[in-house]
């Protein structure tokens, strides 16, 4: 069974600049999810999708940031403009759903910003 | 919200010997509680879990214990390695799939 895609794996930009990251979860897995990972911190949610829906944005800064999942599979994640305190790893996990749990991790996108 | 706990945030330890982290949560309707190794530079892996209808679970040196009364669950790494520093991450997930993390252990395992 493939893992969790991610790319690119790492971006290096300028203030102001845009961003974009794309994940591919496991196949069949209903609920996805952007994390971000500052050194030294846990995993901060970002945005959850159950298919093609929003579960939870809460966190997610939406003047700068937005995510999507059009077609229920594949989710992009993107930073406009982005800001020097936007320097993390970004990752996107995927889990079966229905109350199932087991949340597996893809290797992650660091982004530098300068 | 859930509100999840973590303690110690960094833990030393004599290889050989025995490692415990401790994690407290809030929130009685999160059922599932999976812990993470994350080695440097690396993705969190799932090394083990546990569901809320069981009290212990074991898997070779790693077990779990939950303690639903309390609110409070532990993993127990026995006869550690060198290959088992990293920083291990608990968390609590309820029915939604909604996952809360704690704010990790920094495992140093020394030779």
């Amino acid at each position: 069974e493939a893992g969790v895609a991610q790319s690119p794996r790492y971006k290096i930009i300028e203030k102001r600049q845009s961003v974009a990251f794309w994940c591919n979860p496991i196949s069949g897995h209903a609920t996805l999810y952007w994390y971000q990972q500052i050194l030294g911190q846990g995993p901060k949610l970002l945005i959850q999708f159950q298919n093609n829906g929003v579960v939870d944005d809460s966190q997610l800064p939406k003047d700068r940031f937005s995510a999507e999942r059009l077609k229920g599979v594949d989710s992009t994640l993107k930073i406009q403009p982005a800001k020097l305190e936007d320097s993390a790893v970004y990752l996107c996990a995927s889990s079966p759903g229905q109350g199932r749990g087991e949340q597996y991790f893809g290797p992650g996108t660091r982004l530098t910003v300068t | 919200g859930e509100n999840v706990e973590q303690h110690p945030s960094t833990l030393s330890v004599q290889e050989g010997d025995s490692a415990v982290i401790k994690c407290t949560y809030s929130d009685s309707a999160s059922n599932y509680f999976p812990w993470y190794k994350q080695e440097l530079g690396k993705r969190p892996q799932l090394i083990i879990d546990i569901r809320s209808n069981v009290g212990e679970k074991k898997d070779q040196r790693i077990a779990v214990t939950l303690n639903k009364t309390a609110k409070h669950f532990s993993l127990h790494i026995t006869e550690t390695q060198p290959e088992d520093s990293a920083v291990y991450f608990c968390a609590a997930s309820n029915t939604g799939n909604q996952f809360y993390f704690g704010t990790g252990t920094s495992l140093t395992v020394i030779p």
